[in-house]
């Protein structure tokens, strides 16, 4: 069965300081993972796509890396902002074009 | 200009009632779902529908109805709502190409 597990469950940091954010995932065949952002009272909105040959990709103080190998997926926040304050859900897609979202992280960032 | 715009954002009713919500994508995607995120904030697929196949998560119940009138929309109607139907429901599309998914805003359902 595919799954995608998040982990920390939540998670708060203050202003400034820097976070990692994990997924794992069992989906396979693989097809791509993307990151999502949800602020509170909106909807989610991608942050950054992975594919199978891809390692690192960042945007802005946003870095997600991807291990194949082991499945497993980081987003790290650096300098955090008050404005980082979400939830931030792992979605994987398989090569038949079906989703799987983890349960997702929510991140506190306190002044 | 919204991409995935939904109506209504917030919608009160009473147990037993049907309620519709509607959903439309500017996006030119060929792809629509329906999302319900429970009060623990997670995610669940209900329907996906591409050009003219309807996908149905088989843990819906059948008193869900989506209806798409052309690809730009795709409408939920729900029937004799329950105090479990509570919940934001999410509409999103995608271009089945690559997968990306646009959400709407949410329109969020409280059932008294």
């Amino acid at each position: 069965k595919n799954q995608v597990e998040q982990s920390p469950q939540s998670l708060i940091i203050l202003e400034g300081k820097n976070c990692t954010l994990q997924c794992n995932y069992t989906v396979s065949p693989f097809s791509n993972l993307r990151w999502y952002k949800q602020d509170t009272g909106r909807g989610p909105v991608s942050l950054t796509i992975m594919t199978f040959s891809e390692n690192t990709k960042s945007n802005g103080r946003y870095t997600a890396t991807l291990d194949a190998d082991t499945k497993q997926s980081s987003l790290h926040i650096t300098a955090s902002q008050l404005s980082d304050s979400a939830s931030y859900i792992c979605v994987v897609r398989s090569n038949a074009g079906k989703s799987t979202f983890g349960d997702g992280t929510t991140l506190t960032v306190k002044p | 200009d919204t991409a995935v715009s939904q109506t209504p954002k917030y919608l009160v009713t009473q147990m037993g009632n049907d309620k519709s919500i509607k959903c439309e994508q500017n996006l030119g995607h060929d792809t629509m779902y329906w999302y319900k995120q429970d009060s623990k904030k997670f995610l669940k697929i209900m329907f996906s529908y591409n050009n003219k196949e309807l996908i149905i998560n088989e843990t819906v119940p059948n008193r869900f109805s989506p209806k798409s009138p052309d690809k730009a929309h795709l409408n939920l109607h729900i029937n004799s709502l329950e105090l479990g139907d509570s919940a934001v429901y999410f509409c999103a599309s995608s271009l089945s190409r690559t997968g990306e998914l646009f959400f709407g805003e949410g329109s969020r359902l409280t059932v008294l």
